[in-house]
């Protein structure tokens, strides 16, 4: 398994450019999620999906919108890129049973950094 | 509000001495889970230990060991007999059970240097 793999690893964007940035697993993994990590920083959530078609924000969703349409790929689109945009973009999965009071561990992909200028 | 504070930023040690990195939470709910990460120079996250708020067992992973206490809400980790490859920065993380998609709330990180 490859587990999570994200493209492209780094990107350079003008300001106001738009962008996707990909990611697919291959764990079968029901939950999917996307991170921001801004230098010397920890992760902050900005979207995730319980399943293909369902998706809700995280803590900093402002600027960014995902889809769904599959159970492998968890897209995350930056509309009008803004310097404060600039950032390591991490996807992960998890398998997430019935039980919802059990929380599963998250894999993570290697990241995309994104320079916004 | 769940939380997670790593006060250490940055940790230097010389090889093969013993390194504790600190993690305190604070939350609300009764079931939680708390996490480490690895993330070494190369920028990936490395899963290094899940932990549910119904077990207070320390738990011990060749050099790496991990006390749970939650009469003080914290989950330290320590390395033990360092190395250089144990060089990386180090997140913390918690997890609610009634936190609507698995959100995982991360600490600041702790940065340790090896030096050999």
């Amino acid at each position: 398994n490859a587990g999570v793999t994200q493209t492209p690893k780094f990107r350079i964007l003008k300001i106001g450019q738009s962008m996707t940035l990909q990611c697919t697993q291959d764990m079968n993994h029901n939950y999917m999620y996307w991170y921001r990590q801004d230098p010397g920083m920890g992760l902050k959530l900005i979207y995730y999906s319980v399943g293909a078609g369902i998706t809700d924000k995280g803590e900093v969703p402002n600027g960014y919108n995902v889809s769904r349409s599959t159970t492998e790929d968890f897209p995350l689109r930056l509309e009008l890129a803004a310097p404060s945009q600039t950032s390591v973009y991490f996807c992960a999965s998890s398998y997430s049973k019935q039980d919802r009071a059990i929380r599963e561990t998250q894999y993570f992909g290697p990241g995309t950094r994104l320079l916004v200028l | 509000a769940q939380k997670v504070t790593q006060a250490q930023t940055e940790i230097s040690v010389v090889e093969k001495e013993d390194v504790t990195l600190d993690c305190v939470y604070e939350t609300r709910d009764t079931t939680y889970y708390l996490f480490w990460y690895k993330q070494p120079p190369s920028g990936e996250l490395v899963f290094l230990i899940r932990r549910n708020s119904f077990d207070e067992q320390n738990e011990i992973s060749g050099r790496y060991s991990w006390n749970f206490q939650k009469s003080t809400s914290s989950f330290n980790f320590t390395i033990t007999a360092s190395q250089v490859v144990d060089s990386a920065v180090y997140f913390c993380a918690l997890s609610e059970a009634r936190a609507a998609g698995n959100k995982l709330t991360f600490g600041g990180g702790t940065r340790v240097l090896v030096k050999p």
